[in-house]
């Protein structure tokens, strides 16, 4: 079993719908969970940090965190053309500094 | 956010020659860096974790004495490839942790070096 799971998609949504992104991870001490997003031939870009259980909201974008479960989630709201990237979610396990990253979500938002 | 810079964004060299990638924080303090591999169509891969004043910790499979890390001060990281070889061209990317307890553990990437070996 991998450390952090994402489904690799693509998955496909019409633009102004909302698109759900969803990672398990399986340490149940992880304590620090990001969302970051990676254009094609371009670096990732953290878009959201979250630590406690709930959801966190940020513009379209909106975090859920439930460590009971081991998943988080990202939605975005009112999805755009421009949205259509590689959602990478990362996980520090245990109590280290080191971000283990998932495979990746491909989303692809189409006009 | 934070900025990250690197630096060169892409550079071809020749099968045996040495090449440096910089990895700069530009705007906070990093006590540590790391540096990733990220192959056409795959995931990052970690490479090293790259501590201020002390020596770099590789993950296993990564070559120290090929993939050379230097952390000389809280705002650079060097990383050198040494006597590069067509396997070794991907896509090289930096992050750095803001050591600030506002943003804890939070990592921010750099551009990216994509390095092509002839």
């Amino acid at each position: 079993q991998k450390e952090v799971e994402q489904n690799s998609g693509p998955l496909s949504v019409p633009e102004g719908a909302i698109a759900s992104l969803n990672c398990t991870y399986s340490d149940r001490g992880s304590q620090s969970f990001f969302w970051y997003r990676q254009y094609s031939g371009k670096s990732p870009e953290l878009i959201m940090s979250i630590y406690s259980n709930g959801d966190k909201e940020d513009g379209r974008f909106t975090a859920q965190l439930n460590k009971a479960s081991q998943y988080v989630s990202l939605l975005i709201r009112d999805s755009q053309p421009s949205d259509s990237a590689t959602y990478l979610c990362a996980v520090t396990l245990g109590a280290g500094n080191m971000l283990t990253f998932g495979g990746g979500t491909r989303l692809m938002v189409k006009p | 956010g934070a900025v990250v810079s690197q630096h060169p964004s892409w550079v071809i060299c020749k099968s045996g020659t040495s090449v440096k990638i910089e990895c700069r924080s530009l705007d906070f303090q990093a006590t540590t860096m790391f540096w990733y591999r990220q192959f056409p169509k795959q995931s990052l891969m970690l490479m090293a974790t790259s501590n201020e004043g002390s020596k770099a910790t590789y993950e296993q499979g990564v070559e120290k004495d090929k993939f050379l890390i230097n952390h000389a001060s809280l705002t650079l990281s060097t990383l050198t490839v040494t006597s590069a070889h067509p396997e070794d061209s991907s896509f090289y990317i930096c992050s750095a942790r803001d050591s600030s307890g506002s943003s804890y553990n939070e990592q921010f990437f750099g551009p990216g070096t994509r390095l092509t070996v002839l």
